[in-house]
Parts: C-alpha cells; structure tokens; sequence
C-alpha cells in the first residue's frame, strides 16, 4: 500500500480557500486516493474519493494530476465548523483486504 | 441509515483485565473492521471481517481477537490488558461490491487501562 505525506498543519481563516496537498510517489495503478475528515473523539468521515483528474461534489473538491503522484484536497471558503484533522489515503478499495492506511494527517485550524 | 453504532462509548479496565467492545454496523453493510487510534495518531488497522471471516489483520498480536456475526454486527475482544492498550477504538463499515468505496466510522469507544 502506498505511503503517503502531507503537512502536519495548516492555519487559515473563515471564508478562506483551504488547499491540502498529499504526496504519494509509489501510487498504484489499482489505488485510489481517498480524503477523510476527522473532529476531536469521533470517527473519521469520508469526505471525497478520487481516481484522476477532478472529483467534486457538495462538501470539497479533489484535484489529481495526470501523474498522480499527488493530489489536493480543496476546501471552499471554510467555516469554523472546518477545524479537523484531515487525512489522505491511497489504496486498493475494491478487492481482498482493503484496509486503510492512515498517517498522522494534517491538522486544520480555522480562525475567525 | 442508522449509521455505525459504538458501545461502550467510554471504559476503564485494569491491568491484566479482559474487554469486549461492540458495533452494529450500517445498514446493509457486509464488511467491519476495526481500528486503534492513539492520542495524537492516525488510526491503527487491527483486523477486517467479511461474511462473518476475518480476511486481513494488522500489527496486533493475538490477544486482540473479534467476531462478526450474521446480522453484521461486531465484537472486539482484547485479553490480558495492557496500559498501551489505553485508545479510541473505532469501528468501521462498508458494502464489499458496492459503488461506495468509503468506510462509515462509529464515533468510538475511549478505553482507558489502569
């Protein structure tokens, strides 16, 4: 399963586009890149899944470059509510065992 | 959906003790797996079960054992507790063949050793 890197933390303030980058060089054909949120004692939330190029939908946007050696989770104007730890995972989700592999994630501060 | 239902959602046990932690998974969803997240870490696969048959297992030794039963509900069972064995422990759930790749977590149940 691929590794992947992205920044321990972020800041940014209310309104404001976030933009998380994840690094994951040894990507496999099969993998897919998948975002997951994260509020203090809870469970992560799914946010977005993507293959290649863009993926969107009401929550965040997914950019995934031809390569896909990389990928940015894009978060419009955040709230405060958007304070979380965010991680970014790659892998095979379809077939055998299909656990996740998750790092230590980036942890998002908004401020108002 | 019901979403994926944690129980206890807080415990203390003592060293040496034995615990079972359970989950009732989405609606509909056929594979479980569990996790442990330390304070300050990612999540830690521990095993997956499909069909009721664990198929796949992390770095856990085997005094961390579970079950999935008929209904898709799940137990986590660890023996011989140890402080470290202090986390969240999460449960998650999916549909094996479905069109959403995407676990849904429980919120966790904290266990705290003693």
């Amino acid at each position: 399963l691929a590794k992947t890197t992205q920044p321990i933390s972020m800041d940014s303030y209310e309104g404001q586009e976030v933009n998380i980058t994840c690094s994951h060089n040894n990507i496999a054909t099969n993998d897919y890149i998948t975002w997951y949120q994260q509020f203090p004692s809870q469970g992560p939330r799914f946010i977005i899944q993507g293959y290649k190029t863009k993926v969107t939908n009401e929550v965040a946007s997914l950019f995934i470059p031809a390569d896909r050696k990389s990928s940015t989770l894009s978060l419009p104007r955040v709230s405060l509510s958007d304070t979380a730890v965010y991680y970014c995972l790659v892998g095979d989700g379809a077939y055998n065992t299909d656990k996740l592999i998750f790092g230590t994630g980036t942890r998002l501060q908004v401020f108002p | 959906e019901t979403g994926v239902t944690q129980s206890p959602t807080h415990l203390i046990k003592t060293r040496g003790q034995q615990v079972t932690l359970r989950c009732s998974s989405q609606s509909g969803h056929n594979t479980v797996s569990w996790y442990q997240q330390a304070l300050g870490q990612g999540p830690q696969f521990i095993f997956q079960y499909y069909r009721e048959e664990e198929n796949g297992r992390g770095n856990f030794p085997p005094r961390f054992s579970g079950l999935q039963f008929p209904n898709y509900s799940s137990e986590l069972n660890v023996n011989a507790l140890e402080l470290d064995d202090s986390a969240l422990y999460l449960c998650a759930s999916r549909e094996r063949g479905g069109t959403n790749y995407g676990y849904t977590f429980g919120s966790g149940t904290r266990l705290t050793v003693v």
